[in-house]
């Protein structure tokens, strides 16, 4: 079945440095969907990526898809303590399901 | 409030016992997903309902199972307990068919198998 590989699986930064975490899948998605969990928290949608080579931006954050939408990355520019949690990512395969596949996620944690 | 709401938040039972967790989907969501955290498998998909109907199965264990009712919630029944099976159980519930909508999820249950 449909596999989600992201790395790396924790990042630890001091507070102004930048932060990227990569996501790749076994097969071809229709779309990718990025999620933040804080520490406690549920996850929490953050942005979807549909056509290849698509980039998006939120403020900080730069979203990537890859041109054979088979991976992605996002990038904080100047993490700030408020971006501690764990980033997913989870890919879609097609179909009329919409099922989504998370990958393990990157802890991401921000040292003031 | 993300508008998907699970109970109990907080479920501790006994192994070899049944427990139920239920979940309201968004209001407008026909489609209710059922997902499983655990520390060292990230979120695992069980199954998914879209308007009363099992639409995706995931790896989902046979002693698991659940349905959606005609006002859209859904239970999801947990029998003959292990202590693996102590995990965070989410909930998540989306609008199928429309682009850029992802999946809202609860704030789901943390079931400790003791």
């Amino acid at each position: 079945g449909q596999q989600v590989m992201q790395i790396p699986q924790y990042q630890h930064v001091q507070e102004g440095e930048d932060f990227t975490t990569y996501c790749n899948s076994s097969t071809t998605l229709s779309n990718i969907q990025w999620y933040k969990q804080r520490p406690g928290g549920h996850p929490v949608f953050l942005i979807q990526l549909v056509k290849s080579g698509e980039v998006k931006k939120q403020k900080r954050l730069t979203f990537q898809f890859g041109e054979a939408k088979k991976n992605s990355s996002l990038h904080i520019t100047a993490t700030q303590t408020t971006d501690v949690g764990t980033y997913f990512c989870a890919g879609q395969g097609g179909g009329s399901n919409y099922k989504l596949t998370f990958g393990k996620g990157t802890l991401l944690t921000v040292n003031p | 409030d993300s508008g998907v709401t699970q109970t109990p938040k907080h479920l501790i039972t006994a192994t070899g016992q049944r427990v139920t967790l239920r979940c309201s989907p968004r209001s407008g969501d026909l489609s209710v997903y059922w997902y499983q955290q655990s520390l060292d498998q990230g979120l695992q998909f069980l199954i998914q309902y879209y308007n009363g109907e099992e639409r995706a199965k995931g790896n989902i264990l046979e002693r698991f199972s659940a349905q959606q009712f005609p006002d859209l919630h859904s239970e999801l029944n947990l029998s003959s307990l292990e202590l693996g099976d102590s995990a965070l159980y989410f909930c998540a519930s989306s609008a199928l068919g429309k682009a850029n909508y992802g999946y809202t999820f609860g704030s789901g249950t943390r079931l400790t198998v003791v």
